[in-house]
This record gives structure tokens, sequence and C-alpha cells, in this order.
């Protein structure tokens, strides 16, 4: 089991807005940023958002980020096919003393 | 631009230690300010961090695999290297070499390796 709690499963239809969020604790997600990674089959995972809401250059603005006390989330609006893909949150655990991830949502896009 | 890719066998034996390589390209690995990480991904899961190495000098390592791992970096060669010894199957896994740091924060992986596959069977 994830330290981080993500839904495993997600679905849209194309052009609607979806979120998924992620669920943590105080020593988390309540004290460090969050950053999302978004991995397309057979592919390397992807740095999507960092900072809890920052994007990286390229990655496009339907993709955003925010952060709530202990939770997370991650939202696409306007989805697209190619937005069908494996998701990821992550964080930094002050007890732990480790990166920690979700276990991902896989995002269906109908 | 920087690239990561990752070196090293596919098949290890049980008990015995994983190494890996993943080489820099596009950039100089004692640049200064990044984590050069060591992520895997069993089969059919989620991401696991490993550890990694700040600033090619300190290591951290993923409390549940601290025991077995050692991250160290050669900065003549700009690679970095994983050695993770005693391995059984449930170390079974794409192994991804990844670079935080810097520009986007230290737990921020922009840049990933394309993942090698690593099987521990007899």
């Amino acid at each position: 089991q994830s330290v981080l709690t993500q839904a495993p499963s997600a679905s849209g239809t194309p052009g609607q807005r979806v979120t998924i969020s992620c669920s943590g604790s105080t020593s988390n997600i309540g004290s460090n940023t969050v950053e999302w990674y978004q991995q397309l089959p057979g592919t390397a995972p992807k740095l999507l958002i960092y900072s809890n809401n920052q994007r990286p250059s390229g990655v496009p603005d339907r993709f955003s980020g925010s952060r709530s006390g202990t939770s997370a989330s991650l939202a696409i609006s306007g989805l697209q096919s190619e937005d069908e893909a494996d998701y990821y949150c992550e964080s930094w655990d002050d007890s732990l003393m480790s990166v920690v991830f979700g276990g991902g949502t896989k995002l269906t896009v109908l | 631009q920087v690239q990561l890719q990752e070196s090293g066998p596919g098949l290890v034996k049980p008990s015995q230690t994983l190494s890996l390589t993943c080489t820099v390209s596009g950039g100089a690995i004692n640049s200064g300010g990044y984590y050069w990480s060591w992520i895997r991904q069993h089969p059919g899961k989620g991401l696991q961090w490993i550890g990694y190495n700040y600033n090619s000098g300190s290591s951290y390592y993923n409390p549940s695999l601290k025991s077995r791992v050692i991250i160290s970096v050669d900065t003549s060669n700009n690679q970095f290297s994983l050695r993770l010894r005693s391995v059984t199957a449930a170390d079974t896994a794409i192994y991804y070499c990844a670079r935080a740091g810097n520009i986007y924060g230290a737990n921020a992986f922009d840049i990933w390796g394309q993942g090698t596959v690593v099987s521990v069977s007899s």
C-alpha cells in the first residue's frame, strides 16, 4: 500500500474536465510540495506539475494542480484521447525521510 | 539538453548484486544542485523511489531498501550507478534513472531515462 492514496481509476469523455485526487498526511503533503507525473503506456513518467501548481515548460495549461491541507488534486480540462495514461502524485515524507508516490490513477478517455 | 540512459544486466540471480549504470549526456553531472536518482516500477505496479545522490556527494535512500543499496556518482565518466545487493524475485522491476533538483525542486524528477527491465531469477 502506498503512503499517498489515489483512486485506481478515473474516466471522462473528450472535452470534459476531470480531477484526480491524492490524499496524504501532515508529514508529507501537509508540509511539503506535491508533484504530478503522467506515464503513457510503455514509457517513462513525465513531470507534469511541480511545487503543487507549477507547470514545466512545454506542459499544456489544460493541466493544473492544487494543494489544500493534506490533499492535492490534478485537474485536466478539455480532455483529449492522448491524455489516457497513468497519473502519479509524489511528495517528500518527513517521518519516513523518503520520497513517496501515490499508487497511481489510470485515466480512461471514453 | 540533458539525457539519461540506463545500462546493465537484464537478468540477475537471487542473492547476487544488481548493478546498473546511468550515463548522463548533454550536461555535466557535477554541474551542481542536482539529485541523481533511481526509481523502480514493479510489473504492473506504481513507482518506488530507491534513493538519490545529491550534488555528487551525500546519498539518501528509501528506508525499506537502505540496508541493501548504494548509489554513487562517477564524475570522470559522467555516470551514476545503483548497486542493490542480496536481490530476490521481489526486486524484479523496471529501473529508471532520473534527475531532480535545481530549477524544479529537490523532489521534482524532470528528466528520466527510458528504463531498463531487470529480472531476478535463477
